[in-house]
């Protein structure tokens, strides 16, 4: 069984800090693991995905996570917030098997202070 | 342009009434889900299809059917079973199993009268 625990529902910043996201993850196999990002009555996009090639992954938007086994996590960073990043960000693993299931996180509200 | 589109964005229901929701993907993608989203959660899955002519219940199927005569559609009915169905539905599509990501719809806010 997969699970997927994102640490803080919610996570507020002053514009220009760096952002940290927390994602903690438990699968029986070796897992991909994604964040997506969703603004307020939008569908999700993509932000990055880790697929078990390297453990550093960059996405858009100068987002990215770092895989670590043996702290089972897959934390989100970005250096700088800006005020466009406000919004709900979704921490998503799957094992791959079953048919391609994601299981999703709770989710964590990025607010940016200006 | 290719993507997921879904229809309408906003749909009223009446209690007592089916409702369906449109899911169209034009990128040629073999699976195809529907999710549903309450404020403040996550997505949980309601159905999903990895073929055409083929779907399965998802963790929440109760109150819902859905077909999949076409690889491109994949609409989503929500029935007079459905107890609490005012929701957030969320399409979404993948090449297929194994990993690949998924690509989602805009969404269609669901509010029940």
């Amino acid at each position: 069984a997969q699970s997927v625990t994102q640490l803080d529902s919610h996570v507020s910043v002053s514009e220009g800090t760096p952002v940290l996201l927390r994602c903690n993850y438990s699968s029986s196999y070796s897992p991909s693991l994604f964040w997506y990002v969703q603004h307020p009555n939008k569908g999700l996009q993509l932000l990055l995905k880790y697929t078990s090639a390297a453990t550093l992954v960059k996405g858009i938007n100068g987002f990215e996570a770092e895989f670590k086994k043996s702290e089972t996590s897959f934390h989100l960073t970005k250096p700088s917030a800006h005020m466009s990043d406000a919004a709900e960000y979704f921490c998503v693993v799957s094992d791959g098997n079953a048919g391609n299931m994601l299981t999703f996180g709770g989710g964590t509200r990025l607010m940016v202070k200006p | 342009d290719g993507g997921i589109t879904q229809s309408p964005k906003y749909l009223f229901r009446k209690e007592g009434q089916n409702v369906t929701l449109s899911c169209e993907q034009n990128l040629n993608h073999d699976a195809m889900y529907w999710y549903r989203q309450d404020p403040g959660q996550g997505l949980r899955l309601i159905y999903y299809s990895q073929i055409v002519n083929d779907f399965q219940k998802g963790d929440i199927a109760e109150g819902y059917s859905v077909s999949r005569e076409k690889k491109e559609s994949f609409p989503l009915t929500v029935t007079s079973a459905q107890k609490n169905p005012t929701a957030f539905y969320l399409c979404a599509s993948s090449i297929g199993a194994g990993g690949y990501e998924q690509f989602f719809g805009p969404g269609t806010r669901l509010t029940v009268l």
